[in-house]
């Protein structure tokens, strides 16, 4: 493990579901970011959590809500999500805003 | 915002042979381009940095040239090896004007590179 993990590690749900995905890392990171990866937007940011605050929301659909509780804990929740929202959901941490990412493996998301 | 584009999408090398990514970007202010490696399943891993006070770093088989004038930067790979097979990414970042820190990374789209045996 990089020292951010992510759970779980696959998910299928349906499209009336909730569901919620994990981020945690212990690395004393202070920035923590959601990407969304699929074959049409490799790596697309959507979320920006800097010292706990959101400082980024990429224009992200409501049906995805984050919620950055304290510096080492991310969570993405999920509901009434749409087939095109099937992707790997990536999280990462920084030390610094912008500075030398490390990501955690992804969650394998199929909306069903 | 900052527009990051990368070339090629798809390259194929024997192996032995150089490999070279180049991207471009457009925010001038821009300072950091990081490049990730992403294995087939695996999560993207940082593998080279350069920072815009340099023109070139380099570790081991990877290089990463920089050219501010011109907007671009490249990530070279020499005596490619199987192992070298990815999806690498290129990314660039600029630092905050209000605060401490550099803001988020904008990345590129992505080279899937194939090492020929």
């Amino acid at each position: 493990e990089t020292g951010v993990t992510q759970t779980p590690r696959h998910l299928v749900m349906g499209m009336t579901n909730k569901k919620s995905l994990k981020c945690e890392q212990h690395l004393g990171h202070n920035a923590m970011y959601w990407y969304k990866q699929s074959a049409k937007k490799p790596l697309e940011l959507m979320f920006v959590y800097n010292f706990k605050e959101q400082t980024e929301n990429n224009s992200v659909p409501s049906r995805f809500s984050p919620e950055c509780p304290n510096s080492s804990h991310l969570f993405l929740h999920l509901h009434t999500l749409q087939p095109e929202d099937s992707a790997l959901y990536l999280c990462a941490s920084s030390t610094r805003q912008g500075y030398g990412y490390t990501f955690g493996s992804g969650t394998r998301l199929t909306v069903v | 915002g900052e527009n990051v584009e990368q070339h090629p999408s798809t390259l194929s090398v024997q192996e032995g042979d150089s490999a070279v990514i180049k991207c471009t970007y457009s925010d001038s202010a821009s300072n950091y381009f990081p490049w990730y490696k992403q294995e087939l399943g695996k999560r993207p891993q940082l593998i080279i940095d350069i920072r815009s006070n340099v023109g070139e770093k380099k570790d081991q088989r990877i290089a990463v040239t920089l050219n501010k004038t011109a907007k671009h930067f490249s990530l070279h790979i020499t005596e490619t090896q199987p192992e070298d097979s990815a999806v690498y990414f290129c990314a660039a970042s600029k630092r905050r004007i209000s605060n401490f820190g550099n803001e988020k990374l904008t990345f590129g789209t992505g080279t899937r590179l194939t090492i020929i045996p």
